[in-house]
């Protein structure tokens, strides 16, 4: 039983513009959610993360944004670059991040200049 | 570096061998975990310690798998009589408690660069 889904194996884009990556969640007992960024042989690198008591986060590039009633939150990266490219991990935790956390399958982003 | 460091890198062992991954976490940080991954998934939490102390397990952790944290620093991962089955990447992270909105106290886990592991 999934409890985190990121249901985009895959996402292709153009350097410039925006790149969405979305996630769903089951369990309502999660109140902390991270994103991370992977490169192949590497471990995870946080990015952003936020919690459910508020409904956006920003810093720089990226923005998340949590809709706690549709159980959702998205990853926003504005411009895109090609740095970019890697496969990114939406996590999930309960107990304000003080429980293991939960990591979807990840979604593999080309950032195509 | 204050980063989490892990060794050795990659290990390559024979079914049957055991093997022993180290990990030493940021050195502010009290909690420690360890987590696997394989092809096309996200890492699946093995196990965790705050300080010496190790609070929880995972069911994904056999019996052939056993975890120390003798003295709240570095941590070691030992699978012994090794399956092909345990190949896989295996990650440590450290955790960071920190203040968040509200005064909620949020931990954020920083992952080191993983060691993977091949059983011939």
């Amino acid at each position: 039983d999934q409890q985190v889904k990121q249901n985009s194996p895959s996402l292709s884009v153009q350097e410039g513009r925006i790149s969405i990556l979305n996630c769903d969640y089951t369990n309502s007992m999660f109140d902390y959610f991270l994103w991370y960024k992977k490169y192949p042989a590497e471990g995870p690198t946080f990015l952003i993360s936020i919690s459910s008591i508020k409904d956006k986060n920003e810093d720089g590039r990226f923005t998340v944004f949590l809709n706690k009633s549709a159980k959702h939150l998205s990853l926003h990266i504005v411009p895109s670059q090609p740095g970019d490219s890697a496969v990114y991990f939406c996590a999930a935790s309960a107990n304000s991040g003080n429980t293991p956390l939960v990591f979807g399958k990840g979604t593999r982003l080309s950032v195509i200049a | 570096d204050t980063g989490v460091s892990q060794d050795p890198r990659h290990k390559i062992t024979k079914r049957g061998q055991n093997v022993t991954f180290r990990c030493d976490p940021i050195s502010e940080h009290n909690r420690l975990y360890w987590y696997r991954q394989t092809l096309g998934q996200g890492p699946e939490f093995l196990t965790y310690f705050q300080n010496e102390a190790q609070l929880e397990k995972s069911r994904l952790l056999s019996d052939r798998f056993s975890a120390e944290r003798p003295k709240g620093s570095f941590s070691t991962l030992e699978i012994q009589r090794t399956e092909q089955g345990d190949s896989a990447m295996y990650l440590c992270a450290s955790g960071k408690l920190a203040g968040g909105p509200r005064d909620i106290y949020q931990e954020t886990q920083y992952f080191g660069p993983g060691t993977r592991l091949l059983v011939l």
